[in-house]
């Protein structure tokens, strides 16, 4: 079985503040992993995804994660917040072999940018 | 431009009335997903379905029941709706290979009184 934690369920920066939501999961098996963004009265979409390769990557909107398979955790970071950045955000990860049933969800992080 | 599209944004039904929550997506996706989010709790699957009338239990499917008769159709049914079943109901669909995203719909926020 997977899990994952995202241990902060809130989130406050200033405007134009360093930020990192943190993430950490739990397999038995090599996984894919993802974070999504939640934007207020909307549905989830993806932000950004792991799945081989290098363990840095990146979205359009300059956030960024890394895979550290050592400790287990793909910390979403971004170096400068925006107000339009407030969102709840969503680590999920799955395991490749098991279908995409598997994908689990953590109990999300809601960002909050204070002007 | 994908889309999933899920009948309704908000309902409000009565404790016991058998109630139909509807997805509908374009994208030709062979899986397609029922989720509910409570706050604390994140988004919890409740079934999944891989094929037309194929439906698998995901981890709460308790007082839930499903219907896949068309690709691009996928329904949530409560058999008699309870108040703890209050929730946000998120509809998703994704490709069969998991290296894929899943698409969401914009939810349908579901209160029982």
């Amino acid at each position: 079985a997977q899990s994952v934690t995202q241990l902060d369920s809130q989130v406050p920066v200033f405007e134009e503040a360093p930020v990192e939501l943190r993430c950490n999961y739990s397999s038995s098996v090599s996984v894919y992993l993802f974070w999504y963004v939640q934007y207020p009265n909307q549905g989830l979409q993806l932000l950004l995804k792991y799945l081989s390769g290098s363990t840095l990557v990146e979205s359009i909107n300059g956030f960024e994660a890394e895979f550290n398979k050592s400790q287990t955790s793909f910390h979403l970071r971004k170096p400068s917040v925006h107000i339009s950045d407030t969102a709840e955000y969503f680590c999920a990860v799955s395991a490749p072999n098991f279908g995409n049933e598997k994908l689990t969800f953590g109990t999300g992080t809601r960002l909050t940018i204070i002007p | 431009d994908v889309k999933v599209t899920q009948s309704s944004r908000y309902l409000v039904k009565r404790t016991g009335e058998k109630v139909f929550l509807e997805c509908v997506q374009d994208m030709d996706h062979e899986n397609m997903f029922w989720y509910r989010q409570d706050p604390g709790l994140g988004l919890r699957l409740i079934y999944f379905s891989y094929d037309v009338k194929m439906k698998e239990k995901g981890d709460i499917p308790e007082g839930y029941s499903v219907s896949r008769e068309k690709k691009e159709r996928f329904s949530l049914i409560l058999e008699s709706a309870s108040t703890n079943q209050t929730s946000m109901y998120l509809c998703a669909s994704s490709l069969l290979q998991t290296d894929t995203e899943a698409f969401f719909g914009q939810g349908t926020r579901l209160t029982v009184v």
